[in-house]
């Protein structure tokens, strides 16, 4: 059974540093690999999107990287501004078809 | 407009009173999904469909009834709600390359 961590569970930076935030799997049989971000009180809004066959996405100041043989993605945030304090979820889909959330890291983000 | 909507945004029912949640897709998604999301436990499949007439249950499925007649549609339905069911409700539908998108939930209290 696929497993989906990550860690942090919670992180607080000043406004312009960059980050990263780590998710694992336990299961390297994946399809794809989906970054969600979600604000309080409100849906999951798709960030990035990595098949099995890429080893990265770009989008702005987000760039989400995965390595399968380690089990590892990571989401890169450039230049964070206190508009980017959220919650950050990865999602994995497996070959089996199965599909398992992360419990997501919060992110605050200080002016 | 295009995109995947659930209404009601807020519900308040009482325990035994039968509630239903509708989500509905303008993409004609084959895939979509309930999840439940509470405090310390992330994510949880309650059903999910895989086209019209199919569906099949996730990880929690109790207390729980889903229906798909219609590609779009796909109401989640508490038959007699109990306190244990407040959470906040999402849908979900998955396009190509199996990307999920999520509707923006619905906050249900069981009182």
């Amino acid at each position: 059974k696929q497993e989906v961590t990550q860690i942090p569970a919670a992180l607080s930076v000043p406004e312009g540093e960059n980050l990263v935030l780590n998710c694992s799997f336990t299961d390297s049989a994946i399809y794809n690999l989906q970054w969600f971000r979600q604000d309080p009180g409100k849906g999951l809004t798709s960030l990035l999107l990595i098949q099995s066959s890429q080893r990265e996405q770009t989008s702005g100041r987000l760039n989400a990287s995965l390595d399968k043989s380690s089990g590892r993605s990571t989401l890169y945030i450039a230049a964070s501004q206190p508009g980017d304090s959220a919650t950050y979820l990865c999602a994995v889909i497996s070959n089996n078809n199965d599909m398992r959330f992360g419990a997501g890291t919060r992110l605050t983000v200080k002016p | 407009d295009a995109g995947i909507t659930q209404s009601p945004r807020y519900k308040i029912t009482e325990t035994g009173r039968q509630v239903t949640l509708m989500c509905h897709q303008t993409w004609s998604h084959s895939y979509m999904f309930w999840y439940r999301q509470d405090l310390g436990h992330g994510l949880r499949l309650i059903y999910y469909s895989a086209a019209a007439d199919i569906t099949d249950k996730g990880e929690v499925p109790d207390g729980y009834v889903v229906s798909r007649s219609k590609t779009e549609n796909f109401p989640l339905t508490l038959e007699s709600a109990t306190r244990s069911q407040t959470s906040v409700y999402f849908c979900a539908s998955r396009g190509q390359e199996l990307k999920l998108f999520f509707g923006s939930g619905t906050q249900l209290s069981v009182l």
